[in-house]
């Protein structure tokens, strides 16, 4: 089946304790992307990936890392999480980043941090 | 700025009722124009996407239409499970990324 997974699906942790969020896809998709979501706020992208070894920063980037070392594995990198982290995190991927692909969504991942 | 805004935040309907959510944009050069729906506490998932001004798509009860300034997602004869939240995105702009709206999130009652 194809998809896109990420774990953990839930995560409590506390300030300063670094975590990493694992996204992978099937589809042998170029384009991964991470959002965050929050009331009020939308949806907002933090980092995409055109290609194995090429990430750029979105529009919220600030606190989180990501690397691209497999074209199927995406992971968001939290190196000193804080309060204002908290959020429900999605994966994404498209075939090619461009206006004619669709972009498909991970389940999501609720990160609390205390 | 490169904005995309939904209206209304929430909508409410009996079975049945036919009803309209709106997505306007001042994206430039808008590239293509998405919609997806996101039920709670999963990821969001696609629906339509159009291309050009004039253009429309529908799905069972949806269809989604594209003007110059917005694009409309009509909803026809909704029935209990069309009950979601419906996310509007745009690509282009100077970014060249994806632009999301904040939603609108609908109830159908029985």
């Amino acid at each position: 089946e194809a998809q896109v997974t990420q774990n953990p699906r839930y995560l409590i942790t506390v300030t300063g304790k670094k975590l990493t969020v694992t996204c992978s896809q099937n589809m042998n998709h170029e384009y991964m992307s991470w959002y965050r979501q929050d009331p009020g706020l939308g949806l907002r992208q933090i980092y995409y990936s055109m290609n194995v070894e090429v990430t750029d920063k979105g529009d919220v980037p600030e606190g989180y890392k990501v690397s691209r070392k497999e074209k199927r594995n995406f992971p968001l990198i939290l190196e000193s999480p804080s309060p204002n982290q908290t959020s429900l995190y999605f994966c994404a991927s498209s075939p090619r980043a461009g206006w004619t692909d669709t972009q498909y969504f991970g389940p999501g991942t609720r990160l609390t941090v205390l | 700025e490169d904005q995309v805004t939904q209206s209304p935040e929430a909508l409410r309907l009996q079975e049945g009722e036919s009803s309209s959510l709106n997505c306007s944009y001042t994206v430039s050069g808008l590239r293509g124009l998405f919609w997806y729906r996101q039920d709670p506490g999963k990821g969001p998932e696609f629906l339509f996407t159009l291309y050009s001004a004039g253009e429309e798509k529908e799905k069972e009860r949806l269809k989604a239409t594209l003007t110059k300034k917005e694009s409309f997602l009509h909803i026809t004869a909704p029935k209990p499970e069309d009950s979601a939240t419906y996310l509007c995105a745009a690509y282009g702009g100077s970014q060249g990324n994806l632009i999301f709206g904040k939603g609108t999130k609908l109830s159908v009652k029985p």
